[in-house]
């Protein structure tokens, strides 16, 4: 069965800090999504990684993905209250039927 | 680009009620998708489809579900009898393209809540 496991599930944090969100799975994906998701609204794609190793950047967030196509991690630099929001890892294992983890719930505090 | 449409964004009835929700997916998409989203979990997948034509199914998705994409263009997903259970959103997405890891772009969803 495929699955995608997310942590931390809950992240509290304080305007400025780092932090990091991991996306793991027993499965190798071919590619892997990352979303962000706020309350009342539907996802919204950040990124798509899809080769083995690599890292991409958004401004302040960066994303990697694992060399075995496995796993992939989401790292944010100087968090701000606008970064709150649910962040969800998404991945295909090649066809067209896209899964999603249950989320890191992210909170920044001003 | 209007976006993806869904309708209702609320709907709530009492168990055992039918209830059918629409989505719209933004033009030339091909294909559509129906997801699950209880509090605190992300989306789980239902069903999608391509074109009009229905590709896969969740075994989450029990015959009292169904749905419809019957000229490739709005979908529908009926819920009969309804349960407790079933309360939570359901969000649609579209995307097009060839490639597995199109972007979704979803709508804000249909939130349901069975008394």
């Amino acid at each position: 069965t495929q699955l995608l496991e997310q942590s931390p599930q809950f992240l509290s944090i304080q305007e400025g800090e780092n932090l990091t969100v991991y996306c793991n799975s027993s499965s190798v994906f071919s590619s892997l999504q990352w979303y962000r998701q706020e309350p009342g609204e539907g996802p919204v794609l950040l990124v798509t990684v899809v080769t083995g190793g690599e890292v991409k950047k958004l401004k302040r967030l960066t994303f990697q993905f694992g060399d075995a196509r496995k796993d992939s991690s989401l790292h944010i630099t100087a968090a701000q209250p606008g970064d709150t929001g649910l962040y969800l890892c998404a991945g295909n294992t090649g066809g067209f039927k896209t899964i999603f983890g249950a989320g890191t719930r992210l909170f920044v505090k001003a | 680009d209007t976006g993806v449409s869904q309708d209702p964004r609320h709907k709530i009835t009492k168990r055992g009620q039918n209830v059918t929700f629409r989505c719209d997916p933004i033009s030339e998409h091909n294909r559509l998708y129906w997801y699950r989203q209880t509090l605190g979990q992300g989306p789980e997948f239902l069903t999608y489809f391509q074109n009009e034509a229905q590709l896969e199914k969740s075994r989450l998705l029990s015959d009292r579900f169904s749905a419809e994409r019957p000229k490739g263009s709005f979908s529908t997903l009926e819920i009969q009898r309804t349960e407790q259970g079933d309360s939570a959103m359901y969000l649609c997405a579209s995307t097009r393209g060839d490639r597995s890891n199109s972007p979704l772009h979803f709508g804000n969803g249909t939130r349901l809540t069975v008394t």
